[in-house]
């Protein structure tokens, strides 16, 4: 069963706009989340994280918020830009627990 | 930078054949795993290893193996490999503290496997 669900597979934002990409998980124990970024070709890289001592974690165009209470995060993008196309995965881990989830993937366009 | 190197970009082998994946990382990474990418189906953990010759099964282990007799080398082994291994494999390494956590893992570029 996926603990981290992407439920959006695709998104399409004009380029200077706001693109809000969601993630869902299941496993109340998950206290580490992750977003990456993945281009076609190439391994997915390491964008940007927040633990659940937070609910909020910035750096630069890029922001994930956390909210513990209804198990969902999201990544914020602004202003979108056409290089930031390409397919986002969250992923969550647990303290108690040795590996991480991965999500389905969210395959984001920018439209220039 | 963190440089994950992963042996083929792709790669084509028949039903039955014993098929071996080679990653390296050369950053003294603690921490190595093996994943398979499926469309609509993410990313999904084989094998990790946290130390030399020490491993453990993820959540598809089923007709792998791995390897590491080395720090800085993983090897994923598919034992006689079938059709249902066709897929994306990636190789990622994280610094060590545990299993991975409040680490993110740097990923190779990926190995095509299509098995015919």
């Amino acid at each position: 069963d996926q603990q981290v669900k992407q439920n959006s597979p695709s998104l399409s934002v004009q380029e200077g706009r706001i693109s809000i990409l969601n993630c869902d998980y299941t496993n109340s124990m998950f206290d580490y989340f992750l977003w990456y970024k993945k281009y076609p070709a190439e391994g997915p890289t390491f964008l940007i994280s927040i633990s659940s001592i937070k609910d909020k974690n910035e750096d630069g165009r890029f922001t994930v918020f956390l909210n513990k209470s209804a198990k969902h995060l999201s990544l914020h993008i602004v202003p979108s830009q056409p290089g930031d196309s390409a397919v986002y995965f969250c992923a969550a881990s647990a303290w108690l627990g040795n590996q991480f989830y991965f999500g389905t993937g969210t395959s984001l366009t920018v439209i220039p | 930078d963190v440089k994950v190197t992963q042996s083929s970009r792709y790669l084509v082998k028949r039903t039955g054949e014993k098929v071996f994946l080679e990653c390296v990382q050369d950053m003294d990474h603690e921490n190595m795993f093996w994943y398979r990418q499926d469309p609509g189906l993410g990313l999904r953990l084989i094998y990790f290893s946290y130390d030399v010759k020490m491993k453990e099964k993820g959540d598809i282990p089923e007709g792998y193996s791995v390897s590491r007799e080395k720090k800085e080398r993983f090897s994923l082994i598919l034992e006689s490999a079938s059709t249902n291994q066709t897929s994306m494999y990636l190789c990622a390494s994280s610094l060590g503290g545990g299993p991975g956590r409040y680490q993110p893992q740097h990923f190779g570029d990926g190995t095509r496997l299509s098995i015919l």
